[in-house]
């Protein structure tokens, strides 16, 4: 068990809904990274939010956003949701601010758009 | 930004062999290479890094080399056993644009099979 969580584990909606997906980090850790994961491209960087801050951008489309609370907890949004949104969703925390820092990752949303 | 090519994309060993995992990466700046291995329904988890200071790292049968001028990096497992079967993957930390951040990248993986 990482230390991180993430919820739901599934999630089926239809093109256009929007969706949320939650991701509590380590205790103690101030980072949050958001990745997608799908067969032909691999883990993909999406955010990073540091304390609260967003501290690094990665691929991620105007269609999404996340934020980062007071208590830590991310959530990542997606809206106008398309076919190609289906992937597996990873949130990932560390200590600092992310150089040469190790992550810990949840075990993922699997987001099935139909 | 940076790019991270991995190969192969699936490997099969007999148990008792070693494997072999190579990486390579675009960006010069990069100088944090962590390999991280992902179990089926599980996230990632990290199971050895190097720095760009440091030419090779092991840890029991786990290593890691780092080559910065061919600007590749491997990883080698042996006595391969039935639960080193994963999705390896492999990446690279390097500076995001605007430089004043880090951010890793990784390559698509590496599926790797150990067959009794």
């Amino acid at each position: 068990d990482s230390g991180v969580t993430q919820t739901p584990k599934h999630l089926i909606t239809a093109t256009g809904q929007r969706v949320t997906l939650r991701c509590s980090p380590r205790s103690g850790d101030l980072s949050v990274y958001w990745y997608q994961q799908s067969l032909d491209q691999g883990l993909q960087f999406l955010i990073q939010y540091y304390n609260g801050e967003e501290r690094a951008k990665g691929n991620i489309l105007e269609r999404f956003s996340a934020q980062q609370f007071p208590d830590l907890h991310s959530e990542l949004n997606l809206s106008s949701l398309e076919l190609g949104d289906s992937a597996l969703y990873f949130c990932a925390s560390s200590v600092g601010r992310g150089l040469r820092e190790k992550l810990f990752f949840g075990s993922g949303t699997q987001l099935s758009v139909l | 930004g940076e790019n991270v090519e991995q190969h192969p994309s699936t490997l099969s060993v007999q148990e008792g062999d070693s494997a072999v995992i190579k990486c390579t990466y675009s960006d010069s700046a990069s100088n944090y290479f962590p390999w991280y291995k992902q179990e089926l329904g599980k996230g990632p988890q990290l199971i050895i890094d190097i720095r760009s200071n440091v030419g090779e790292k092991k840890d029991q049968r786990i290593a890691v080399t780092l080559n910065k001028t061919a600007k590749h990096f491997s990883l080698h497992i042996t006595e391969t056993q039935p639960e080193d079967s994963a999705v390896y993957f492999c990446a690279a930390s390097g500076p995001s644009s605007g430089g004043s951040n880090y951010k890793l990248t990784f390559g698509k993986g590496t599926l790797l099979t150990v067959n009794p």
